[in-house]
């Protein structure tokens, strides 16, 4: 089982929908996550942080559970530069400090 | 803000010659630096973390002596990939750990290198 698992998708959404997606971890020993957005054949962008509280930053929230190990990113309002593939991250700082990636949520947002 | 610069972008090379990543941390002294391989629709997998002046450390399944890591300065990376071979095609990337984000878990990412053997 991957560390950090998500919907490979593609989420094929019309512009303006609100589109959510999710994420589980296994390893309890990853302290804090992230979303990064990846476009094709280019760096990870960090998006966001994720709270247990839930973050809001513009059309972006995202939210923890720890309970769960769930994790997800909902997306108001999607735009034609939203399309890219989003990756959800967990930080390990147990014995060393790594960044776990998951293998992404491809989005596609259409006129 | 921070930047770290990744060269080359892509690269083409025969089998079994040998390919060398650089990346240098523009504005910041990268204690860490953070090697990792993607292949198309799969997640960035981490190869190797290196501090500055120390042998890297590799993970697990990934060659030590075919995938050459020098972290010679605190602003230099660089990865070497030895006796290339078309299975070792994928993007590279690189990502840095400074002294000022010890309490920040922000890395900074180069901008990858697409790496194709023939």
């Amino acid at each position: 089982r991957k560390e950090v698992e998500q919907d490979p998708g593609p989420f094929n959404v019309p512009e303006g929908a609100t589109v959510a997606f999710n994420c589980t971890y296994s390893n309890s020993a990853s302290q804090s996550f992230f979303w990064y957005r990846q476009d094709c054949r280019k760096e990870p962008k960090l998006l966001m942080s994720v709270y247990s509280s839930g973050n809001e930053d513009g059309r972006f929230t995202a939210q923890l559970n720890r309970a769960s190990q769930y994790i997800s990113l909902l997306i108001r309002d999607s735009k034609l530069s939203d399309s890219a593939t989003y990756l959800c991250v967990g930080l390990r700082m147990d014995s060393s400090y790594k960044l776990i990636f998951g293998s992404g949520t491809r989005l596609l947002v259409r006129p | 803000g921070a930047v770290v610069s990744q060269h080359p972008s892509w690269v083409i090379c025969k089998s079994g010659t040998s390919v060398k990543i650089e990346c240098r941390s523009l504005d910041f002294q990268a204690t860490t630096m953070f090697w990792y391989r993607q292949f198309p629709k799969q997640s960035l997998m981490l190869m190797a973390t290196s501090n500055e002046g120390s042998k890297a450390t590799y993970e697990q399944g990934v060659e030590k002596d075919k995938f050459l890591i020098n972290h010679a300065s605190l602003t230099l990376s660089t990865l070497t990939v030895t006796s290339a071979h078309p299975e070792d095609s994928s993007f590279y990337i690189c990502s840095a750990r400074g002294t000022r984000t010890v309490s920040n878990e922000k890395l900074f990412f180069g901008s990858g290198t697409q790496l194709s053997v023939l």
